[in-house]
């Protein structure tokens, strides 16, 4: 069954501090992962694409990694600000009829003056 | 020139009424979606259509009916409606099978 883990659930940071997302996910065949940012009260937005051979993707302070050998994705915010606070979700393709996407449950951040 | 829209943003109704959601895009997408937002913000699939026509259907109670005029829009009506049906509803699209989903802004429906 495709699943796709998220930790932590919920994390809180002071502003300016840096912090790692971690998305784990058993999809298969892997077709790509993205990673989403959803404010509240909106609808996600995607902040990054990662495919089988990429390792490493920036999106100016927001980094992204994937290993496809052990199914991990990280998301990494560099120097965190206020407008950072919101929900981050991993979603991932399967390379099969129709692209199934399956998300996970989210990870909420919270960044505190 | 907002991509994908959905109307209307709250929904405040009583148990067993009928109620619709609305939603259109206009990036030109061939695939359109529901999914449903619970309290603990999981998002859950509840219906896909690609051009018109309905390929996933998730184990969605037959109150739920969608309808795709044209590719450009997909509706949702809902029947009889419970308090777990209290939600977030957000629509999206996509081209093909492996492009960027976008999701409209959401309608927050309550049941009460």
């Amino acid at each position: 069954k495709n699943q796709v883990e998220q930790s932590p659930q919920s994390l809180i940071i002071l502003e300016g501090k840096n912090c790692t997302l971690q998305c784990n996910y058993t999809v298969s065949p892997f077709s790509n992962l993205r990673w989403y940012k959803q404010d509240t009260g909106r609808g996600p937005v995607s902040l990054t694409i990662m495919t089988f051979s990429e390792n490493t993707k920036s999106n100016g302070r927001y980094t992204a990694t994937l290993d496809a050998d052990t199914k991990q994705s990280s998301l990494h915010i560099t120097a965190s600000q206020l407008s950072d606070s919101a929900s981050y979700i991993c979603v991932v393709s399967a390379e099969s009829a129709g692209n199934m996407l399956t998300f996970g449950g989210g990870t909420r951040l919270m960044v505190k003056p | 020139d907002t991509a994908v829209s959905q109307t209307p943003k709250y929904l405040v109704t009583q148990m067993g009424n009928d109620k619709s959601i609305k939603c259109e895009q206009n990036l030109g997408h061939d695939t359109m979606y529901w999914y449903k937002q619970d309290s603990k913000k999981f998002l859950k699939i509840m219906f896909s259509y690609n051009n018109k026509e309905l390929i996933i259907n998730e184990t969605v109670p037959n109150r739920f009916s969608p309808k795709s005029p044209d590719k450009a829009h997909l509706n949702l009506h809902i029947n009889s409606l419970e308090l777990g049906d209290s939600a977030v509803y957000f629509c999206a699209s996509r081209q093909g099978g492996a492009g960027e989903l976008f999701f409209g802004e959401g309608s927050r429906l309550t049941v009460l």
